[in-house]
């Protein structure tokens, strides 16, 4: 089965420090791969996806970038967080065969 | 572009009775799939139900059915028997060919014991 594991599950980091957000798919090869952010009670904003290696599509301007180094790995990064950043972080895969996304367990940031 | 819309921010239900969630959509596609995800307190997202366009029969899943209304661009989730797990943010999503999914706004589902 399909899997996305997201790592680390909470982090709190000063304002203006880097942030990276790793994200990795067990179970399939080549997927389609997002990143969402959600504030508290508020609902799922798409922030990039990426149909393969290498490449990313943005959907948000901000300070936030993606990577796709390998197939089943999905990067979210910042060089200098804002308090703005805060919010839960989840990153998706695509199940081709059923046209559904299936998510990761998301990251909780903490931008003070 | 697509959006959905789901007009109840709260709703509450007593155990064991049926509850209904409302969902729009917008859109001039004719083929598409519309979904219900759950999202508990643990925040982890969790598919409930999935609905093709092109299928006229409403989708079932246990205790959790819906009523697709696609000339009306309606997708309403009903739980029956509901439980104290089915508490959490119950969010409908819609997504066409070779389109991202588009989430609608969330609604909160208190069950009462």
């Amino acid at each position: 089965s399909q899997t996305i594991h997201q790592w680390p599950a909470t982090l709190v980091q000063p304002v203006g420090s880097p942030l990276s957000l790793e994200c990795t798919v067990e179970g399939t090869s080549n997927p389609n791969l997002y990143w969402y952010r959600q504030a508290a009670g508020r609902g799922l904003q798409l922030l990039f996806y990426s149909v393969g290696i290498g490449q990313i599509s943005s959907e948000v301007p901000q300070n936030l970038s993606a990577s796709r180094p390998q197939d089943r790995q999905f990067i979210l990064s910042s060089k200098k967080l804002l308090l703005s950043d805060s919010g839960f972080y989840l990153c998706a895969g695509r199940r081709e065969d059923r046209n559904e996304q299936f998510f990761g367990p998301g990251t909780r940031l903490t931008v003070l | 572009a697509q959006t959905v819309t789901q007009s109840q921010p709260e709703m509450s239900v007593q155990e064991a009775e049926t509850v209904t969630l409302s969902c729009t959509y917008d859109t001039s596609e004719s083929d598409y799939y519309l979904f219900w995800y759950k999202q508990p307190p643990s925040r982890q997202m969790i598919l409930v139900i999935r609905q093709e366009a092109y299928k006229q029969q409403n989708a079932t899943e246990n205790r959790f059915s819906v009523n697709f209304q696609k000339a009306a661009k309606s997708f309403s989730l009903k739980i029956s028997d509901s439980q104290l797990g089915d508490a959490a943010m119950y969010f409908c999503a819609y997504m066409s060919y070779g389109q991202n999914f588009v989430f609608g706004p969330g609604t909160r589902l208190s069950v009462l014991p």
